[in-house]
């Protein structure tokens, strides 16, 4: 079975600091790692995906997630926030390149303060 | 990417009573699913609409109270039938879009949130 896990449910950053919010995988075979990000009352954006190749995957709005194999993670980071990128974060993987829906993680809210 | 549409935004419903909501693709697309996303919650699938046959339903998800219609590959509908308070949910249906070195990415529609008195 493909599944992510997010272990927080909330991060709080300053604005101009970096942020990360975590993930990690359990799949068999090639995993295909997805970050979604949620504003309130919209529907789900995409931001970036790993497929195969650099472990430096980057993505929209200045977002980059860091595949990380041996520790299973796919973390989402961007060197500077903005209060602006406050919104619902979600990871999420499926078994294979095409053909199949996501499983999602539950959801990191992110809070970056002035 | 692909615009994607979905029909009502939002919408209050009584108890008992069934709600459909549709999906409109501007592109021909091969996949195409359903997922609910509870109150505070992650996103669940609930089945894939599958053009010119009955759809593939999750575990825990069945036809007779969530029927799904895919008439073409730009087109789908899913209802929500004898709704009940445990209904209140967006409802977002999502397409695979081939983009490019072959890889697919999902995309999702705005959501319908639905609410059940």
């Amino acid at each position: 079975a493909q599944s992510v896990a997010q272990p927080e449910d909330q991060v709080n950053v300053a604005e101009g600091n970096p942020l990360t919010v975590k993930c990690t995988y359990s799949v068999s075979g090639n995993p295909y790692l997805f970050w979604y990000v949620q504003y309130p009352n919209r529907g789900l954006q995409f931001l970036l995906k790993y497929i195969t190749g650099d472990n430096l995957v980057k993505g929209s709005y200045g977002f980059e997630a860091e595949f990380n194999k041996s520790q299973t993670s796919f973390h989402l980071k961007k060197p500077s926030a903005l209060v602006s990128d406050s919104a619902l974060y979600f990871c999420a993987v499926r078994k294979s390149n095409s053909g199949y829906a996501l499983n999602f993680g539950k959801g990191t809210s992110l809070l970056v303060t002035p | 990417s692909a615009v994607i549409s979905q029909k009502p935004s939002r919408d209050i419903c009584q108890r008992g009573t069934s709600l459909t909501i549709q999906c409109q693709v501007d592109s021909q697309v091969t996949m195409m699913f359903w997922y609910r996303q509870q109150p505070g919650q992650s996103l669940t699938l609930i089945a894939t609409a599958n053009q010119g046959s009955e759809a593939t339903y999750e575990s825990g998800f069945v036809i007779d109270k969530f029927p799904i219609s895919r008439p073409n590959l730009t087109f789908s509908t899913l209802t929500v039938s004898n709704m009940s308070p445990e209904d209140s949910s967006i409802y977002l249906c999502s397409v695979d879009i081939v983009g490019g070195q072959g890889t697919d990415t999902q995309y999702f529609g705005p959501g319908t949130r639905l609410t059940v008195l």
